[in-house]
């Protein structure tokens, strides 16, 4: 079964800092692998995905994440954080499925705060 | 594009009272659809989910129901409310078109049980 570990629920950076949200997942095959944002009393927002194109995925809003299968990872990054950045991220996995059971297994979430 | 739309947005309902929420969704036809609760502080769990009308899987067992009555309408209930249905209820649709099983997600409904 697949799973998704995200390391840290609350994460606090500075405005102008580097933001790292890190993500680890189990799968048995091959995954594809997103992050979504979700902002207070809003639903979630896709921010990126891998799809094994490219294991070096950006995003909207400046983050990017990379695909490490030898570490089984893909952290969320970002150069320089912005006080809008400030929401709830989430990690989540999908295995290539049959028809009628496609399903993601999310992460538990970070919380970013950013200070300014 | 393919849109969710949910509602009431919010919602504070007493114990032991019925429930009914709402999802629709265009921009495509016969999706997959979702039901999520957040609870507070909590990641999101998977309630229901379905393939097509009248098709509704179970992930959990709990106080709660759903069906598809229509192609394009989800609708969530209970019978009865308590406490622990308190959370943030997110509809989302599996987006169309693509092998990924990526899923788009509606603005979502604050309920409070008191």
């Amino acid at each position: 079964a697949q799973s998704v570990t995200q390391l840290g629920s609350h994460v606090s950076v500075s405005e102008g800092a580097l933001v790292l949200l890190r993500c680890n997942y189990s799968s048995s095959v091959p995954p594809y692998l997103f992050w979504y944002v979700q902002y207070p009393n809003q639903g979630l927002q896709l921010l990126l995905k891998y799809t094994s194109a490219a294991t070096l995925v950006k995003g909207i809003n400046g983050f990017e994440a990379e695909f490490k299968k030898s570490e089984t990872s893909f952290h969320l990054t970002k150069p320089s954080a912005h006080m809008s950045d400030a929401a709830e991220y989430f990690c989540a996995v999908s295995e290539v499925s049959n028809f009628g059971n496609e399903k993601l297994t999310f992460g538990t979430g970070t919380r970013l705060t950013i200070i300014p | 594009s393919q849109t969710i739309h949910q509602w009431p947005a919010t919602l504070v309902q007493p114990v032991g009272s019925p429930l009914s929420l709402e999802c629709t969704v265009e921009g495509t036809s016969n999706p997959n659809l979702y039901w999520y609760r957040q609870a507070a502080g909590r990641g999101l769990q998977l309630l229901f989910y379905s393939v097509g009308i009248g098709q509704i899987s179970s992930e959990v067992p709990q106080n709660l129901s759903a069906s598809r009555p229509q192609d394009r309408q989800f609708i969530l209930s209970s019978k009865k409310l308590l406490l622990s249905d308190s959370g943030f209820y997110l509809c989302a649709g599996l987006l169309a078109g693509g092998p990924y099983n990526e899923q788009f997600f509606g603005p979502g409904t604050r309920l409070t049980v008191l």
